[in-house]
């Protein structure tokens, strides 16, 4: 089954302790980003890769790294969590971005609560 | 700079019920444009989607109309269903590489029986 995975789908863990959101997709898309879904904000995007060691930033972030080495695998990163990232965070994936009506795959979610 | 405006929510809506949940945008060329639903405790998941004016997107009893003139995809759906229930996105995005999905705050949809 096409599919968008992440994990964990939930996680409460401390200020300061870093944590990894892993996300892997079965469809060989090359575009692949993160977002983040707050109550009255909507989705925000955080950080997006065009390919394999292609990333840059969206609109937040601040606090996240990520990185591409394989095509089916892009990691969020938050070294140093704050309690403003407490977040629903959703991965998604397109075979490309920007070519014509792409349409995203989404994951599940990940539900971070930062105390 | 570009954006997507939809109707805040709630939307409280009985059974077989019409609906209308407005979007509205803003753009420097011409998007693609497009509705995902979120239903309870899932991701997001296309819904409809129109590339050009005057196209109508549809699926599952949903439509929307692209509008150049009013620059505007409203959704809409004849008779509503509880399963209906869930958080749609209005969204647009550029055929440029790299570009992203712009998406609007989401409108929650609660339909009683």
């Amino acid at each position: 089954e096409a599919q968008v995975t992440q994990n964990p789908r939930y996680l409460i863990t401390v200020t300061g302790k870093k944590l990894t959101v892993t996300c892997s997709q079965n469809m060989n898309h090359e575009y692949m980003s993160w977002y983040r879904q707050d109550p009255g904000l909507g989705l925000r995007q955080i950080y997006y890769s065009m390919n394999v060691e292609v990333t840059d930033k969206g609109d937040v972030p601040e606090g996240y790294k990520v990185s591409r080495k394989e095509k089916r695998n892009f990691p969020l990163i938050l070294e140093s969590p704050s309690p403003n990232q407490t977040s629903l965070y959703f991965c998604a994936s397109s075979l490309r971005q920007g070519y014509g009506a792409n349409v995203l795959t989404f994951g599940a979610g990940s539900r971070l609560t930062v105390l | 700079g570009d954006s997507v405006t939809q109707m805040e929510g709630p939307v409280t809506l009985s059974e077989e019920a019409f609906l209308t949940i407005n979007c509205t945008y803003t753009a420097t060329g011409y998007p693609s444009l497009f509705w995902y639903v979120q239903y309870p405790g899932e991701g997001l998941q296309l819904l409809l989607k129109a590339t050009k004016a005057d196209d109508k997107g549809s699926n599952k009893g949903f439509e929307a109309t692209y509008r150049k003139e009013t620059t505007s995809f409203h959704l809409e759906k004849g008779s509503v269903q509880v399963s209906d229930s869930a958080v749609y996105f209005c969204a647009l995005s550029f055929n440029q590489a790299g570009t992203a999905l712009i998406f609007g705050k989401g409108t929650t949809l609660s339909v009683s029986s």
